[in-house]
């Protein structure tokens, strides 16, 4: 089974800061997908980006930016230039390629508070 | 616009009296989902639907049914809620093939007393 750790409960940042989130995933698996998900306030669950495992390439959306170590086991989140508007609950999360249910496995989250 | 809709948003119960969750989304997706997230716990998967009439139990389904009479609609069924089961819930739906690509809805609150 596919376990999924985020190792920082809480983080915070000062606006227009970097700040990174950590996630480290267990797996036997050559083919899977990661995720960063945002949940504001609001509760809905906003995918902010998507890591294919077989891309070496980092994915990037905007201030948002991933360092997708396969061998580690290890995909970082970096937020840039943070904003207000990123305060959140941000949740890592993998799924194997083909899974039964085609399962999201998430981390615990980390609660990222950006301070004016 | 294209969404999953869940209602209600919020819900107070008490142990024992059967709920239902509804979940409807108008992508005309083949496959819907349910997940409940608890503190420290992330998100885990309730069960699944590959299509109408296909079902299957995801991590944790005990104390939970689900129904896919119609393609739409995925109802989340607690037929006697107890205090554990106390937490928000999420439905989510995508094309078949196209898991990695899900549409989640706006969650349900549940405390149950």
């Amino acid at each position: 089974a596919q376990t999924v750790t985020q190792s920082q409960p809480e983080m915070s940042v000062q606006e227009a800061e970097t700040v990174t989130l950590s996630c480290t995933y267990d797996t036997s698996e050559s083919n899977y997908y990661l995720f960063w998900y945002k949940q504001p306030p609001s509760r809905q669950m906003i995918l902010v980006i998507r890591q294919e495992a077989y891309k070496q390439q980092n994915a990037t959306e905007n201030r948002f930016s991933v360092n997708f170590q396969k061998a580690a086991k290890s995909f970082s989140l970096k937020i840039s230039d943070s904003q207000l508007g990123d305060t959140a609950m941000y949740f890592c999360a993998f799924m194997k390629h083909g899974a039964a249910g085609n399962k999201l496995t998430f981390g615990g989250g980390t609660r990222v508070l950006v301070k004016p | 616009e294209a969404q999953v809709t869940q209602n209600p948003r919020y819900l107070i119960t008490v142990t024992g009296k059967k709920l239902t969750v509804t979940c409807s989304q108008n992508m005309n997706h083949e496959y819907m989902s349910w997940y409940r997230q608890d503190p420290g716990l992330g998100l885990r998967q309730i069960y699944y639907s590959m299509n109408v009439e296909v079902t299957d139990k995801g991590d944790v389904p005990e104390g939970y049914k689900v129904s896919r009479k119609e393609k739409r609609n995925f109802p989340l069924i607690l037929e006697s809620p107890s205090p554990n089961q106390t937490s928000l819930y999420f439905c989510a739906s995508s094309f078949r093939g196209d898991y990695e690509k899900l549409f989640f809805g706006s969650g349900t609150q549940l405390s149950v007393l």
